[in-house]
């Protein structure tokens, strides 16, 4: 069984600051993980993945996100927000099932950024 | 390399009615797997597809239902449709099983379906 919790429904910057997503997971196994990331009427995109090499995982837009096992957790940071960056943001975890992922998706934190 | 290509785009149902939803993936993938999206439930897996097979299965009635054909389009199809069927209903391409599958998965842009 796999689970993942986005601590945060909201989260709101100034642009120029430094934007922390928050998200914990549960797994039976060592998973997969990845940061999505959804704008207005769009689909999702991939923002970064972790699958078992660097604990530190540098995505686009100068998103990147730490793996720490003993924490379960799969932080977003990103050093300074821009407008762009405003968006719902998905932390999924993925496990092996039968050679196929099988995706659990977190509820989503939605980044609003101001001037 | 053109991406996931979901149609229509948008449509508007009674309930009742079915709706039949096609996703084109990634040239080179194999694997199709459904979504759906809800500001209730959020993104729910619905189904997988490889080399035709449903592999895996979500939480869903028997209303929901897809196919993949040899080219590895899909299609997904919902009868008897609810209010509570409205949704984004996403669809994603990955590579399929194997060892250069990671689980990252490209998703289209969606279907937003309306059930009145």
């Amino acid at each position: 069984a796999q689970s993942v919790t986005q601590l945060d429904s909201h989260v709101s910057v100034s642009e120029g600051t430094p934007v922390l997503l928050r998200c914990n997971y549960s797994s039976s196994y060592s998973p997969s993980l990845f940061w999505y990331v959804q704008h207005p009427n769009k689909g999702l995109q991939l923002l970064l993945k972790y699958t078992s090499a660097a604990t530190l995982v540098k995505g686009i837009n100068g998103f990147e996100a730490e793996f720490k096992k003993s924490e379960t957790s799969f932080h977003l940071t990103k050093p300074s927000a821009h407008m762009s960056d405003a968006a719902e943001y998905f932390c999924v975890v993925s496990g092996r099932t039968g050679g196929s992922y099988i995706p659990t998706f977190g509820r989503g934190t939605s980044l609003i950024v101001h001037p | 390399k053109a991406g996931v290509t979901q149609t229509p785009r948008y449509l508007i149902k009674t309930r009742g009615q079915q709706v039949t939803l096609s996703c084109s993936p990634i040239s080179g993938h194999r694997s199709v797997s459904w979504y759906q999206q809800t500001p209730g439930q959020g993104l729910q897996f619905l189904f997988e597809y490889f080399s035709e097979t449903q592999r895996n299965k979500g939480n869903f009635p028997g209303r929901f239902s897809g196919r993949q054909f040899s080219n590895s389009r899909s299609e997904m199809n919902v009868s008897t449709l609810e209010l509570g069927d409205s949704a984004l209903y996403l669809c994603a391409s990955s590579l399929g099983p194997g060892t250069a599958n990671t689980g990252e998965l490209f998703f289209g842009e969606g279907s937003r379906l309306t059930v009145l």
